[in-house]
């Protein structure tokens, strides 16, 4: 299995709602990160996870609340979002804590707040 | 910090033509540099990596040398095709960002390439 699968792929939400995006990936990568896009921009680096320890957060707003329950699994969860945050979220892997590897992404989930 | 500059295009090719798609970085150290490809509606595949210079990484027909003397690492292919439409990130590791014992890719804008009949 070399995939990273993120569940669901669409979201609607309104600002009041609580939802969750869900990662999963079986490569034994110990490092996975959330990435937040905008259209026609490059992703940005939202959280890292190394070896399900939060690592690395890019000063995201408390609204956004990641969880790393194991090593497989990692969680972003929503709440009281604003129209702003409407966005692709792409998780990702790596083998370790150093980048050099690369990263294996999945397809996303286009998010939508209204 | 670490930084990667990409020709932000748009590029527009007909079938056949010759692509490159200049990249140039700052960095401290020697970080390894990609080249990752993002089809509308998906995430980002990695298309080719390279680890250290004059290396040259790899795949599907484009290619990419790590060239430390002028910090570039510019993507090339040969013969573009239709399927080859999409949006092309330059990236590298940021060795410099080891916060929490982690690091990161740093990404450049995005080159968007169209590739005509």
């Amino acid at each position: 299995d070399t995939e990273v699968t993120q569940t669901p792929k669409h979201l609607v939400m309104g600002m009041t709602n609580k939802k969750s995006l869900k990662c999963e990936q079986h490569m034994g990568h110990r490092a996975m990160y959330w990435y937040k896009q905008k259209a026609k921009k490059p992703p940005e680096l939202m959280f890292v996870y190394s070896y399900e320890k939060l690592s690395i957060n890019e000063s995201v707003p408390s609204r956004f609340s990641p969880e790393c329950p194991n090593s497989s699994l990692l969680n972003l969860h929503l709440h009281a979002l604003q129209p702003e945050d409407s966005a692709l979220y792409l998780c990702a892997s790596s083998q370790s804590w150093t980048a050099n590897y690369g990263y294996t992404f999945g397809s996303g989930t286009r998010l939508t707040v209204v | 910090g670490n930084s990667v500059t990409q020709m932000e295009g748009p590029v527009t090719l007909s079938e056949e033509a010759f692509l490159t798609i200049n990249c140039t970085y700052t960095a401290t150290g020697y970080p390894s540099l990609f080249w990752y490809v993002q089809y509308p509606g998906e995430g980002l595949q990695l298309l080719l990596k390279a680890t250290k210079a004059d290396d040259k990484g790899s795949n599907k027909g484009f290619e990419a040398t790590y060239r430390k003397e002028t910090t570039s690492f510019h993507l090339e292919k040969g013969s573009v095709q239709v399927s080859d439409s999409a949006v092309y990130f330059c990236a590298l590791s940021d060795q410099g960002r080891a916060q929490g014992g982690s690091e990161k890719l740093v990404f450049g804008k995005g080159t968007k390439l169209t590739v005509n009949p």
